[in-house]
């Protein structure tokens, strides 16, 4: 079965200070794995996935294999950063994709 | 030139009474899906269609049915509302990766 686990569920942290929202994540084949943003009152956003490999919005993140982990980082937070963060792992389910969500980070960007 | 798009925005109803909510996305998808996020902001799929044929189909109350009438639409019936089925419900569709969401059904049942 797989999993997703998001062990914050609440992070704080001050603007221009360093972020990193943690995920782990459990599955037998090849992951392909996902962070989506919730704005306050928004729809979810697809934020970055692992095989781009790219920086949307100053963050990041590698995909561990060794240590089953797709932990999100950004150099310097900003106070528009404050969302709800959601890992996310995908498999096929015949011809649809079924995400398995984490619990969610929500990330407070102090002034 | 909304993507996905989900009527109505927030639903207030009584307990026991039948509500519907629509999806609608013009993105030329095959694949469309309902995602229940709870309280606790928990995101959890619930069905997901393709081409208008039933593809997943988790663990959820038989009072829940979809209806895909055309690719492009897929609704949500829900019979005989109970209190714990207040949450925010997102329909959302892909043509493979990623997956796009609509705004979110805001049910609050009373």
């Amino acid at each position: 079965a797989q999993r997703v686990t998001q062990p914050e569920k609440l992070l704080s942290v001050f603007k221009g200070a360093p972020v990193e929202l943690k995920c782990n994540y459990s599955y037998s084949g090849s992951p392909e794995l996902f962070w989506y943003v919730q704005y306050s009152r928004q729809r979810l956003q697809l934020l970055l996935r692992h095989i781009s490999r790219e920086s949307i919005k100053g963050f990041t993140a590698d995909l561990n294999k060794g240590e089953t982990s797709f932990h999100l980082k950004k150099p310097f937070a900003q106070e528009e950063d404050s969302a709800m963060y959601y890992c996310a792992l995908s498999r096929s389910s015949g011809s649809a994709r079924q995400l398995t969500f984490g619990s969610g980070t929500q990330l407070t960007v102090l002034p | 030139d909304t993507a996905v798009s989900q009527t109505p925005k927030y639903l207030v109803t009584q307990m026991g009474n039948d509500k519907s909510i629509k999806c609608e996305q013009n993105l030329g998808h095959d694949t469309m899906y309902w995602y229940k996020q709870d309280s606790k902001k928990f995101l959890k799929i619930m069905f997901s269609y393709n081409n208008k044929e039933l593809i997943i189909n988790e663990t959820v109350p038989n009072r829940f049915s979809p209806k895909s009438p055309d690719k492009a639409h897929l609704n949500l019936h829900i019979n005989s509302l109970e209190l714990g089925d207040s949450a925010v419900y997102f329909c959302a569709s892909s043509q493979g990766i990623p997956v796009y969401f609509g705004p979110g059904t805001r049910l609050l049942v009373l």
